[in-house]
């Protein structure tokens, strides 16, 4: 167990919806970035946020979108979706400072399926 | 930007017996760390070993080792004594110490089944 958790684990849902994917990263993170594994794309990197703050995007669409609260958890949004969204979404989350050997903690992700 | 390529999509080992995946990266960057993630069937993503850029001497952890060439941009990964358990999808990944943000950079992944 990495600590970090991800709600729904499975979501299943039709194109042109939206749904809401959210993370809570380890106690003390201040770090969370989200990923997209899907067949075709591998796993690439979308978006990161440092302590409330958009820190860094990847290849998010613009039909994408993120925010990490007060309490640092984060969620991503995902709307008008299509059969193409339809993917394994991560949520890592990574210690700051001196000593933290930059290492990302993974959770279990959520396995989105559009239909 | 980093590019990451695993140029075996799959590779098979015998239980007990020693295998080695590789990974290739490209990189302007000088400050690094790459990364050997482990993805079993549960889809949890599992770091396996670590990499700073800076050190020379290779890592190491129980039965997980890498060959770091850093002129070469290499970074394989040796397995020894596989178990059952090895069998997984592994991924090399790139992270650039720098002000971008410090994502993680992923090859296309090597899938390793271990026989008994």
């Amino acid at each position: 167990d990495s600590g970090v958790t991800q709600t729904p684990k499975h979501l299943i849902t039709a194109t042109g919806q939206r749904v809401t994917l959210r993370c809570s990263p380890r106690s003390g993170d201040l770090s969370v970035y989200w990923y997209q594994q899907s067949l075709d794309q591998g796993l690439q990197f979308l978006i990161q946020y440092y302590n409330g703050e958009e820190r860094a995007k990847g290849n998010i669409l613009e039909r994408f979108s993120a925010q990490q609260f007060p309490d640092l958890h984060s969620e991503l949004n995902l709307s008008s979706l299509e059969l193409g969204d339809s993917a394994l979404y991560f949520c890592a989350s990574r210690p700051w400072g001196s000593g933290a050997y930059n290492e990302q903690f993974f959770g279990p992700g959520t396995r989105l399926t559009v239909l | 930007a980093q590019t990451v390529t695993q140029s075996q999509p799959e590779m098979s080992v015998q239980e007990a017996e020693t295998v080695t995946l590789s990974c290739t990266y490209d990189t302007s960057e000088s400050n690094y760390y790459l990364f050997w993630y482990k993805q079993p069937p549960s889809r949890q993503m599992i770091l396996v070993i670590r990499q700073e850029a800076y050190k020379q001497q290779n890592a190491t952890e129980n039965r997980f080792s890498v060959n770091f060439q850093k002129a070469a941009k290499s970074f394989s990964l040796k397995i020894s004594d596989s178990q059952l358990g090895d069998t997984a999808m592994y991924f090399c990944a790139f992270m650039a110490l720098n002000n971008a943000g410090n994502m993680l950079t992923f090859g296309g992944g090597t899938r390793l089944m271990v026989k008994p």
